[in-house]
């Protein structure tokens, strides 16, 4: 199973809302990413976490808030976003070897929009 | 820095034609790893293929094949006899030189149109 699932599949929220992406995977990968994705450009790294721990922290804003509860489990809370936030946001996986490098398995993203 | 660059922003083609999308990257690490992934308009991120920089043989799957030259720094990859199904932004990647991570820099992408 190289799937990774994420939910919401759409979101749309106000500047003043609370809410949450979450991302699963089951492939026993201990390094899971959080990206955003604007039209038409590439992903941009957000946060890495490796054994449940935050690892990188790309200069996020703190309205952007990840949390890992377990190894198979990847959260990004939402807070006071902006409409500049609204996006793809993608979950990815992969394992972890200090030696060498491993494909991502990206899920199919939640498209977020901030009004 | 390490960077990667895909010049062509979209490419047209006819069913059936041959396309090949080009990436150029720069890197000053002497061991490194490049891939390629597919974007449907869907938006998930499809994995094609990983190549390490010691590993300079071309490879082919099925209509796709990819030439790795280390000497002109290109990993170049070929769709030959294009289908619909092929529509999608390309997006070439080096992995970050920043730990046992797999962070990738991606670049720009190639958008490919295929029409019947």
């Amino acid at each position: 199973d190289t799937e990774v699932t994420q939910t919401p599949k759409h979101l749309v929220m106000g500047m003043t809302n609370k809410k949450s992406l979450k991302c699963e995977q089951h492939m026993g990968h201990r390094a899971m990413y959080w990206y955003k994705q604007k039209a038409k450009k590439p992903p941009e790294l957000m946060f890495v976490y490796s054994y449940e721990k935050l690892s990188i922290n790309e200069s996020v804003p703190s309205r952007f808030s990840p949390e890992c509860p377990n190894s198979s489990l990847l959260n990004l809370h939402l807070h006071a976003l902006q409409p500049e936030d609204s996006a793809l946001y993608l979950c990815a996986s992969s394992p972890q070897n200090r030696d060498r490098a491993y494909e991502q398995y990206f899920g199919p993203g939640t498209r977020l929009t901030v009004t | 820095a390490q960077k990667v660059t895909q010049a062509q922003t979209e490419i047209s083609v006819v069913e059936k034609e041959d396309v090949t999308l080009d990436c150029v990257y720069e890197t000053r690490d002497t061991t490194y790893y490049l891939f390629w992934y597919k974007q449907p308009p869907s938006g998930e991120l499809v994995f094609l293929i990983r190549r390490n920089s010691f590993d300079e043989q071309n490879e082919i799957s099925g209509r796709y094949s990819w030439n790795f030259q280390k000497s002109t720094s290109s990993f170049n990859f070929t769709i030959t006899a294009s289908q619909v199904v092929d529509s999608a932004v390309y997006f070439c990647a080096l992995k970050r030189p920043d730990s046992g991570y797999s962070t990738l820099t991606f670049g720009k992408g190639t958008m490919l149109l295929v029409s019947p």
